[in-house]
């Protein structure tokens, strides 16, 4: 099946600093990418949704000046937490789907831990 | 909006059936899937079912969908410890995105 990685998968930063967080389909070309966030015992949020080469649509009340997203490349997509607090930290995944009648594929998920 | 609810917990004894039960209000949903997270991993899809379809079934996966009472199940036949995830259900209206139940935490008894 597709593989979707993420890099890193667990990572540390002080509050303040920014981190960037990389989601690659490593054996096909994705056009969307989904960014979820997932908070400890609960399910998936959705963040925002990305198409390739176009600004990612953001869901309500995630703010994008402080989650960018890009979607760079068919299979690259970043999401940068910038000024990163101690209410960032989170499991972020992605996912990547070729077009909108394929599977979305789950990356691994990075832990984001801010202290 | 979507909403898709889910119990948060079962256990079993090992060898024995899970059923993970799912019920969701969107009557437009095309797809709807069931994916299973281990621990500190990302989501693995396990199987899906087109919403005209009653059943599927996928060697000790079994998902039964219930459209008149927007109802999905899961059940896993002869459970064994790997087993042990939380199981989330989804579903999907045409070309939208995925919107996921709460999650159901599932433990097996050795």
């Amino acid at each position: 099946g597709a593989v979707v990685s993420q890099h890193p998968s667990r990572v540390i930063c002080k509050s303040g600093t920014s981190v960037k967080i990389e989601c690659r389909s490593l054996d096909f070309q994705a056009t969307t990418m989904f960014w979820y966030r997932q908070f400890p015992k609960q399910s998936l949020m959705l963040m925002a949704t990305s198409n390739e080469g176009s600004k990612a649509t953001y869901e309500q009340g995630v703010e994008k000046d402080k989650f960018l997203i890009n979607h760079a490349s068919l299979t690259l997509s970043t999401l940068t937490v910038t000024s990163a607090h101690p209410e960032d930290s989170s499991f972020y995944i992605c996912s990547a789907r070729f077009s909108s009648q394929y599977e979305q594929y789950f990356g691994p998920g990075t832990r984001l831990t801010v202290t | 909006g979507e909403d898709v609810e889910q119990s948060l917990f079962l256990s079993v004894r090992e060898g024995d059936s899970s059923v993970i039960n799912c019920t969701y209000t969107d009557s437009s949903s095309t797809y709807l899937y069931w994916y299973k997270q281990e621990p500190g991993a990302g989501l693995q899809l396990l199987t899906y079912i087109f919403s005209n379809m009653d059943m599927k079934q996928d060697q000790r996966l079994t998902v039964l969908l219930n459209k008149k009472d927007k109802h999905l199940s899961l059940r896993i036949a002869d459970t064994q410890t790997g087993d042990s995830a939380i199981y989330f259900c989804a579903e999907k209206e045409g070309a939208n995105n995925l919107f996921f139940g709460t999650g159901t935490r599932l433990t097996v008894i050795p």
